[in-house]
């Protein structure tokens, strides 16, 4: 198994443009999410999509929208970048196991630069 | 709302010393805990998790953590500290009281730096 995939690993954007963080995941897990990793702030969730054809927004949304393709595949737009979406991108997945565990399961990141 | 405080952003710790992670949790419902760690340039792995069985838990690498009820505290520890466990460190929580919210709430993280 891959686990969670991301695409692209690198981006540098001019401000104004668009682009489109490709995700997967191949665990059958239900739910999905993006965060954004910034120094010294942790992760924070820009939205998450708890099944197929569900999203909710999380912490930091503006900016930001998504598409959960089908079960395997959860996709962040940005329609207008800005030079503070500068950060490094994270999907993950989770699936409620037996007993109530529901750990996620992080792709390897995009970091993506807006000048 | 739950929130996780992780005390120390940076850590530097001796090669064969102890290693001892603080994280104390704010939570209105019993939590579920985890311990998350982030290699350079990597995404972030799970080291070990509290799930409202033993409070001790025990994960990977060694790497081990006490639930305290009493303190809302989850630290993490490791007996000796390796060369390869410099690494940043997240602690995070969530709770179940929404059915099917899996969200999870982290920490700003600990860089760990040990010191040869």
């Amino acid at each position: 198994n891959a686990g969670v995939t991301q695409t692209p690993k690198f981006q540098v954007l001019k401000t104004g443009q668009s682009m489109t963080l490709q995700c997967a995941q191949d665990m059958n897990h239900n739910s999905m999410y993006w965060y954004r990793q910034d120094p010294g702030m942790g992760l924070r969730l820009i939205y998450y999509s708890a099944s197929e054809g569900t999203t909710d927004k999380g912490e930091v949304p503006n900016g930001y929208n998504v598409s959960r393709l089908n079960k395997r595949e959860f996709s962040l737009r940005l329609e207008s970048a800005a030079p503070s979406q500068t950060s490094v991108y994270f999907c993950a997945s989770s699936s409620r196991l037996a007993g109530g565990s529901h750990e996620q399961y992080f792709g390897p990141g995009t970091r993506l630069t807006v000048t | 709302a739950q929130s996780v405080t992780q005390l120390g952003s940076h850590v530097s710790v001796s090669e064969g010393a102890l290693v001892l992670l603080r994280c104390n949790y704010s939570s209105s419902v019993p939590p579920y805990l985890f311990w998350y760690v982030q290699y350079p340039n990597q995404g972030l792995q799970l080291l070990l998790k509290y799930t409202s069985a033993a409070t001790l838990v025990k994960g990977i690498n060694d790497f081990e953590a006490e639930f305290k009820k009493s303190e809302t505290s989850f630290h993490l520890t490791k007996p000796s500290a390796h060369m390869s466990d410099a690494a940043e460190y997240f602690c995070a929580v969530s709770d179940l009281s929404n059915f099917g919210n899996e969200k999870l709430t982290f920490g700003t993280g600990t860089r760990l730096t040990i010191i040869p």
